[in-house]
């Protein structure tokens, strides 16, 4: 069984502060790996892609990967309310995108 | 450029009976890919479809089916409905291994 493991939440933050988002994945043939944003009601949006190890930053977010641990986060700096949203992470091998339950956060004016 | 469409956006259906639901690809895109969405389940990989040919299949009963036309729309069908298929059906577009593109999905109620 492929499996995408993500702590469900929901995590709270304050405007400005840093949110930390984790994920571990079972699948060792993985190869890639990504970040979506899902708001309430609406369709996932890819925010971050990572293939390699190490950190990938874009903007206010950083995605880091450690392969040989089965480890993806994605860090969102200077947080703000639009953050706020079910944060999916999904890992890709073989035709095959398998993806999270979700982390659900909040960010607090 | 015109996103992934999905149609329709909302159905509801009866038990017992059976749903086709339609996806269109962006422009280019040869992978389709189908999920159903639930708030205990998460996003669940359902198939992938690659210029017509089923490459990959998720764990889902055989009364889920889908198929993929030379234009790489994408139809997905399901007979014999259960309650328990009431979800929000998402379907992705991808070239190559890059991240997916998803419409803004079909959601079903199954009465």
């Amino acid at each position: 069984q492929k499996e995408v493991e993500q702590n469900s939440g929901p995590l709270s933050v304050p405007e400005g502060a840093i949110a930390s988002l984790n994920c571990t994945y079972s699948d060792r043939g993985s190869q890639s790996f990504f970040w979506y944003r899902q708001y309430s009601g609406k369709s996932p949006e890819l925010i971050m892609s990572i293939y390699s190890n190490g950190d990938k930053e874009d903007g206010r977010f950083t995605a880091q990967l450690n392969k040989a641990s089965q480890y993806v986060s994605l860090l969102i700096r200077d947080s703000q309310p639009s953050d706020s949203a079910t944060y999916l992470c999904a890992a890709y091998n073989n035709n095959d995108m398998r993806f999270g339950a979700g982390t659900r956060l909040t960010v607090k004016p | 450029k015109a996103g992934v469409t999905q149609t329709p956006r909302y159905l509801i259906k009866t038990r017992g009976q059976q749903v086709t639901l339609s996806c269109s690809p962006i422009s280019g895109h040869r992978s389709v890919s189908w999920y159903q969405q639930t708030p205990g389940q998460g996003l669940q990989f359902l198939f992938e479809y690659f210029s017509e040919t089923q490459r990959n299949k998720g764990n889902f009963p055989g009364r889920f089916s889908g198929r993929q036309f030379s234009n790489s729309r994408s139809e997905m069908n399901v007979s014999t409905l259960e309650l328990g298929d009431s979800a929000l059906y998402l379907c992705a577009s991808s070239l190559a291994r890059d991240g997916y593109t998803f419409g803004s999905g079909t959601r079903l109620t199954v009465v």
